[in-house]
């Protein structure tokens, strides 16, 4: 079935530092792929979607390119803030319509 | 984005009794909602799908007699955790989509249930 893999965290970085979350992922067909942040306290929120290969997905500074040809979606984001401390989800669907089948969440702290 | 909110924010309730968390849509019709199960330092694990007008559908080792869920209208929708025990203790969210192709779901803040 499909399914989503992520790096385990909790990841700790510096204000400024540059920022890599993996995902990997395992799906029969061609799956739309989304990230997710859950801020302390609330509840999750799209940050960035990609629904076909070679498609990045980009907002708030963050990207993510669609690789089919390693199956990943990583997450990437240049200079990090503290605001941006939260934990990211990465996440597929397979079919439209269909529920969304999340990684394990990776937990960002960014310090001043 | 579409508004979603949850009420209970958060319930503690002892064992063997029912609790009810509702799911409401403020400003989106949603032909299907999502019902998902969080524990600590986990992924959100589905638990059903359901459709407005129509019976949910459970994921596989869901329980559909001891998780009701009633999708009232396509702003409502309700999980019933019948008979809780300690296990079932967990952070609860719903999630609501449109129409396929409509590819974005909502999420509510969620449901914190602690059973004793």
């Amino acid at each position: 079935g499909n399914s989503v893999t992520q790096m385990e965290g909790p990841v700790t970085l510096s204000e400024e530092a540059f920022l890599t979350i993996n995902c990997t992922y395992t799906a029969t067909g061609y799956p739309s792929l989304f990230w997710y942040v859950q801020y302390p306290g609330e509840g999750l929120q799209l940050l960035l979607k990609a629904t076909k290969a070679d498609d990045k997905g980009s907002n708030k500074g963050f990207e993510a390119t669609y690789r089919k040809e390693t199956t990943s979606f990583h997450l990437e984001k240049g200079s990090v803030q503290v605001s941006d401390s939260a934990v990211y989800f990465c996440a597929l669907r397979g079919q439209a319509g269909t529920a969304l089948i999340f990684g394990k969440g990776t937990t960002l702290s960014v310090s001043s | 984005g579409a508004v979603v909110s949850q009420h209970p924010s958060r319930v503690i309730c002892k064992s063997g009794t029912s609790v009810k968390i509702e799911c409401r849509s403020l400003d989106f019709q949603a032909t299907t909602m999502f019902w998902y199960r969080q524990f600590p330092k986990q992924s959100l694990m589905l638990m059903a799908t359901s459709n407005e007008g129509s019976k949910a559908t459970y994921e596989q080792g869901v329980e559909k007699d001891k998780f009701l869920i009633n999708h009232a209208s396509l702003t409502l929708s309700t999980l019933t955790v019948t008979s809780a025990h300690p296990e079932d203790s967990s952070f609860y969210i719903c999630s609501l989509a449109g129409v396929p192709p409509q590819e974005t779901q909502y999420f509510g803040p969620g449901t914190r249930l602690l059973v004793l």
